[in-house]
């Protein structure tokens, strides 16, 4: 079963940094592209980013290029979301995502991250 | 960027009708269009791929259609479990997403 679990959020203070993990498991994480998706409360998806299998390509919505790093780790099966000069705009949930072929075809559960001081 | 504009964006339906979902994409996407269940406070599962083709597990009353800048979602007979938020999302280009229809019960 394909399983993706993000974790790292939480309340973090305007202009600080927050690391988000997701941990895959039930699949061949090296196999694959993955992605970042994120929801503000009450609003649409709005994507993040993608990385494909070996780090050599990652591409950003230009709006959040400066701001965020994806990562991943495939020995470890985990993707990462660093992200930096954080501002209420960027409170939403967080949701990791398995690429297959362009599309979103597993998502994870999603962690919240609220931007308030 | 390629702009997904998506209609209605509220929908109230009764138990066994038909539902459609639209959606527009501001320039051709050839069929590179995905559409999502989003149920409350769950996290969006994939029902349609490539425009028409349906993920495995999706029951058959869900089927996509369209090409060029016009798509849609039907929904077959609606269930209760098919109360939930809809997105369409395209992939030709660095993926966007339209801004969801919330089918409702009447």
């Amino acid at each position: 079963e394909v399983k993706l679990v993000e974790s790292g959020g939480g309340l973090v203070q305007p202009g600080r940094s927050l690391k988000l993990s997701c941990a895959a498991s039930g699949f061949s994480f090296n196999d694959y592209w993955m992605g970042w998706v994120r929801q503000a409360p009450g609003k649409g998806l709005e994507w993040i980013g993608e990385i494909n299998q070996d780090s050599s390509t990652i591409n950003y919505t230009p709006s959040l290029k400066d701001k965020f790093t994806i990562s991943r780790d495939n020995a470890q099966n985990t993707l990462y979301l660093q992200m930096s000069k954080l501002g209420s705009e960027d409170t939403a949930i967080y949701y990791c995502a398995r690429i297959h072929t362009y599309y979103f075809d597993y998502w994870g559960q999603g962690v919240m991250v609220t931007v308030s001081s | 960027d390629i702009r997904m504009t998506q209609s209605p964006a509220s929908l109230s339906a009764s138990l066994g009708e038909t539902v459609n979902i639209e959606c527009l994409a501001s320039e051709d996407i050839y069929s590179d269009l995905a559409w999502y269940q989003q149920k409350p406070g769950k996290s969006p599962q994939l029902l349609i791929y490539n425009a028409n083709s349906l993920q495995n597990g999706v029951p058959s009353r869900f089927s996509g259609s369209g090409s060029g800048t016009q798509y849609s979602l039907k929904i077959n007979s609606l269930q209760s479990e098919d109360v939930a938020t809809y997105f369409c999302q395209q992939y030709n280009n660095y993926p966007t997403f339209g801004g969801g229809t919330k089918l409702e019960l009447k």
